[in-house]
């Protein structure tokens, strides 16, 4: 167990849907990470937060968004979703992003099922 | 940008020692990281590599060789619960975002 929490484990929903995806970090780190796992593209990297504010982003789509809250835990927005979205969604942790070579410890998954 | 490459597949028996290797191109270099992740469960970190060298953990040992752009897992005295993907990951100079490459499918047989 990472220490690194996410619900809900897995979400089923429509095309045209929105869904919202939640991560709360590891007792003491201030750093939130996003990933997507599809079979063929392996983890790709969404977005990074640190202590509420965005710190980088990836290979996110205009139709994803995210924000970190004062108590540090995250949410991810999926909106417009499609089938194509359909995936394992990722949140990791670390104890601060300034040091990139920080370890990112992952949770546990929501696999995400749009129909 | 950043490309890594790895054997999608491998098998290796129980007991013995199988390596895993890993090439990157990246535009700058500030570590490289390996993950185990067994199916539709999170990745979990095995090692980090920032200079060249072994860096030994137990049975799993991970080298670097940055003038190179590689790196490889060895995993020893193999056990069936080592089946798993092993993904490498590198993370540029200047970024915060770790890059992965696509995993290798390591099975393990009797």
């Amino acid at each position: 167990d990472s220490g690194v929490t996410q619900t809900p484990k897995h979400l089923i929903t429509a095309t045209g849907q929105r869904v919202t995806l939640r991560c709360s970090p590891r007792s003491g780190d201030l750093s939130v990470y996003w990933y997507q796992q599809s079979l063929d593209q392996g983890l790709q990297f969404l977005i990074q937060y640190y202590n509420g504010e965005e710190r980088a982003k990836g290979n996110i789509l205009e139709r994803f968004s995210a924000q970190q809250f004062p108590d540090l835990h995250s949410e991810l927005n999926l909106s417009s979703l499609e089938l194509g979205d359909s995936a394992l969604y990722f949140c990791a942790s670390s104890v601060v992003s300034l040091a990139s070579t920080d370890t990112q410890y992952f949770g546990p998954g929501t696999r995400l099922t749009v129909l | 940008g950043q490309n890594i490459d790895q054997p999608t597949e491998m098998t290796a028996t129980e007991g013995a020692i199988v390596q895993i290797n890993c090439t990157y191109q990246t535009s700058g270099f500030n570590g490289l990281f390996w993950y185990q992740q067994h199916a539709g469960e999170a990745p979990t970190f095995l090692s980090y590599n920032v200079l060249d060298g072994l860096e030994e953990k137990g049975r799993f040992s991970s080298f670097l060789s940055r003038s190179k752009g590689y790196s490889y897992l060895l995993l020893k005295e193999l056990q069936m619960k080592d089946s798993a993907s092993y993904l490498c990951a590198v993370i540029g100079a200047g970024s915060y975002q770790l890059t992965f490459g696509k995993g290798t499918k390591l099975s393990v047989i009797p």
